[in-house]
């Protein structure tokens, strides 16, 4: 079946430093699926950090970037320069390309970005 | 930005006895799902709901779970009975008939002793 796979469950990174968390995914019965990172603050909800529906564009948000790459199936996260405040737990996601179908998450990257 | 709501927060349950978690959607969507989240694992889609049918389901639900909107008040997931390993956090989310981005709630977390 389709699934994600993220492969680092924990990560700690310097303030200032660049990040990247891997995320590849199998999409079986899925031709083109539409591609999402997720995020989890402390204490709030899941919210959409970006989404990405057509192989080969890049979708950015908040100075994080990803690019769907459908030959490498991968949809990798990176950030340039963190901040304290992009500690989070991040989840990478896909979907058929079609409003109102599940999501199929990755386990979840939790990132701790220290002073 | 839109927010989902899911009431409570926390509930714990005996094992065999009835349980509803409420979920109060964002107004304007169309489309509502609950996700299952057991401590340490993926959240994984339970099902989802679309003009007050049920449009696909996961393994995970259970003949022991059910799922309405009464009139447009909440979305509701009955577990019933509950059983241990029931035990996990519940997300409800919603979204618009068109587009792909779901918006999330907090959760409830349900212990099922």
């Amino acid at each position: 079946g389709d699934s994600v796979t993220q492969t680092e469950g924990q990560v700690t990174v310097s303030e200032s430093k660049s990040l990247i968390i891997n995320c590849t995914y199998s999409a079986t019965s899925i031709g083109y699926p539409n591609l999402f990172w997720y995020v989890r603050y402390p204490g709030e909800g899941l919210q959409l950090l970006l989404k990405v529906i057509t192989a080969g564009q890049k979708g950015s948000s908040r100075g994080f970037e990803a690019t769907y790459n459908k030959e490498a199936t991968s949809f990798h996260l990176q950030k340039a320069s963190v901040q304290e405040s992009d500690s989070a737990v991040y989840y990478c996601a896909l979907s058929e390309n079609q409003g109102g179908r599940a999501l199929i998450f990755g386990t979840g990257t939790t990132v701790s970005v220290s002073p | 930005g839109p927010k989902v709501l899911q009431i409570p927060s926390h509930q714990i349950i005996d094992m065999g006895q009835m349980v509803t978690l409420n979920c109060d959607p964002v107004s304007n969507h169309l489309y509502f799902y609950w996700y299952k989240q057991i401590l340490g694992q993926q959240m994984e889609f339970l099902v989802n709901f679309y003009n007050g049918k049920v449009m696909e389901k996961s393994k995970l639900f259970k003949d022991q779970f059910s799922v309405e909107r009464p009139d447009g008040s909440y979305f509701t997931l009955k577990i019933q009975p509950t059983a241990l390993e029931d035990s996990a956090v519940y997300f409800c989310a919603s979204s618009l008939a068109e587009g792909p981005e779901v918006f999330f709630g907090k959760g409830t977390r349900l212990t099922v002793v």
